[in-house]
């Protein structure tokens, strides 16, 4: 069965540092997600993105957050400098356009710890 | 707006019980879409069910089901004779017709005791 990958699956960084988040969405899938789990917490909205471009972000999603598919087939997110609280697991999600629902298939999630 | 709310924090309950974890939602539209989502303590998240707004019938699968209550806004989740490995965290999700994006509820995390 189809998958999204991510990578790493455990990055531990110092605060101030610059992390890259990489994800491999399903191949024939349009639209791609990031998703933010604070441990303990809910899963929230980071950013979504199709044709090339952000279509939606959250207020969580600052100009310390961006986003991009360089090759056309990872899905990157960059946190330019880390602060403490970026300490979270980070989903990457993907879906095939289909008319009305919207199955998003979730990858196994990178865990960044800000120390 | 649209929201999710999982009253229920937590729950505990010994294996072979039947639990029902509660959902409610809010939206605007009417159009919409409701999920639910397993997140075994390995930490991804499996999807479990979608339901359209337009399709009120309950659903069973094994030993999960579910029960969709426009009239009441909730969308419960039902598991039968419980199982050790069904602890974990459990989600419910909405998605308005016109938005791009998932919003999840807090969580209600599931113990079940042997």
């Amino acid at each position: 069965e189809p998958e999204v990958t991510q990578t790493p699956s455990h990055q531990v960084t110092q605060m101030g540092q610059e992390v890259i988040l990489r994800c491999v969405p399903i191949s024939n899938h349009l639209y791609f997600y990031w998703y933010r789990q604070i441990l303990g917490q809910k899963v929230e909205f980071l950013v979504s993105f199709y044709n090339n471009e952000i279509s939606e972000k959250s207020e969580i999603f600052d100009d310390q957050f961006s986003v991009e598919r360089p090759d056309g087939s990872n899905f990157t997110l960059k946190i330019r400098s880390t602060k403490l609280e970026d300490s979270a697991m980070y989903f990457c999600a993907s879906r095939v356009q289909t008319s009305g629902a919207n199955v998003l298939t979730f990858g196994a999630g990178s865990r960044l710890t800000v120390l | 707006a649209q929201k999710v709310t999982q009253a229920q924090t937590e729950i505990s309950v010994v294996e072979k019980e039947d639990v029902t974890l509660d959902c409610v939602y809010e939206t605007r539209d009417t159009t919409y879409y409701l999920f639910w989502y397993k997140q075994p303590p390995s930490g991804e998240l499996v999807f479990l069910i979608r339901r359209n707004s337009f399709d009120e019938q309950n659903e069973i699968s094994g030993r999960y089901s579910w029960n969709f209550q426009k009239s009441t806004s909730s969308f419960n989740f039902t598991i039968t004779a419980s199982q050790v490995v069904d602890s974990a965290v459990y989600f419910c999700a909405s998605q308005m017709n016109r938005d791009d994006k998932i919003i999840f509820g807090k969580g209600t995390r599931l113990h079940i005791l042997p």
